[in-house]
């Protein structure tokens, strides 16, 4: 069965501060997706890992792909409030085919003054 | 340039009612989806279409069907609405295994 977990589901942190999130996931893939999601709104692209070693940055969020661990994380620089939202990571099924995607179960980041 | 379309955005149906939801998309992409968005469970593939004509199940298939009308559009139906299919339902298409694009969503209420 497939997995892709998400740790922290909830994670509240300061502004100012850096963390990060991580994704696994149990199948064999070489491109992770990551989608923002605004309260009550729809998914957002973020950035497309497309093979094992890849960083992808975009202001105070990098991304990046371990396809031997099967781990992604989202790296988070000195948080803003701005960056509140849930994030997602996704992987596809069979991999680089676009047919099926898996999302994991999302962590819900709240940035605080 | 609308991206992807979704109507209605908001939906209350008795248990038994029937409704289709719609999608449409401008990007000539040839893959399209259908999603259930549920607190705590992230989002799950209902159908999917990899191209015009074909259609395919996803994770979680019963109680739904699809058409994928041409390659714009992509409509999924509830044939006898039941409770648990109370849900936020998103479309979504791609090029292949590019990132996808979403619709706004249509929150679905089942009483």
């Amino acid at each position: 069965e497939l997995k892709v977990e998400q740790n922290p589901l909830f994670l509240s942190m300061q502004e100012g501060k850096n963390y990060t999130i991580y994704c696994n996931y149990s199948t064999t893939s070489d491109r992770l997706y990551w989608y923002r999601q605004d309260p009550g709104k729809s998914l957002e692209s973020l950035f497309v890992l497309l093979s094992n070693g890849a960083v992808k940055q975009e202001g105070r969020l990098m991304a990046s792909l371990d396809t031997k661990a099967r781990l992604s994380t989202l790296h988070i620089t000195a948080a803003v409030h701005d960056l509140s939202a849930t994030y997602f990571c996704a992987v596809d099924i069979p991999p680089n085919t676009g047919n099926q995607f898996y999302f994991g179960t999302g962590t819900s980041l709240t940035v605080i003054p | 340039n609308a991206g992807v379309t979704q109507t209605p955005k908001f939906q209350v149906l008795k248990t038994g009612q029937s409704m289709t939801l719609q999608c449409a998309q401008d990007m000539n992409h040839n893959s399209m989806y259908w999603y259930r968005q549920d607190p705590g469970m992230g989002l799950r593939l209902i159908y999917y279409s990899a191209s015009e004509g074909t259609t395919d199940k996803g994770e979680v298939p019963n109680g739904y069907n699809v058409s994928r009308l041409n390659k714009r559009e992509f409509s999924l139906r509830l044939e006898s609405a039941a409770p648990s299919q109370t849900s936020v339902y998103f479309c979504a298409s791609s090029e292949q295994a590019d990132t996808q694009y979403f619709g706004p969503g249509t929150r679905l209420t089942v009483l």
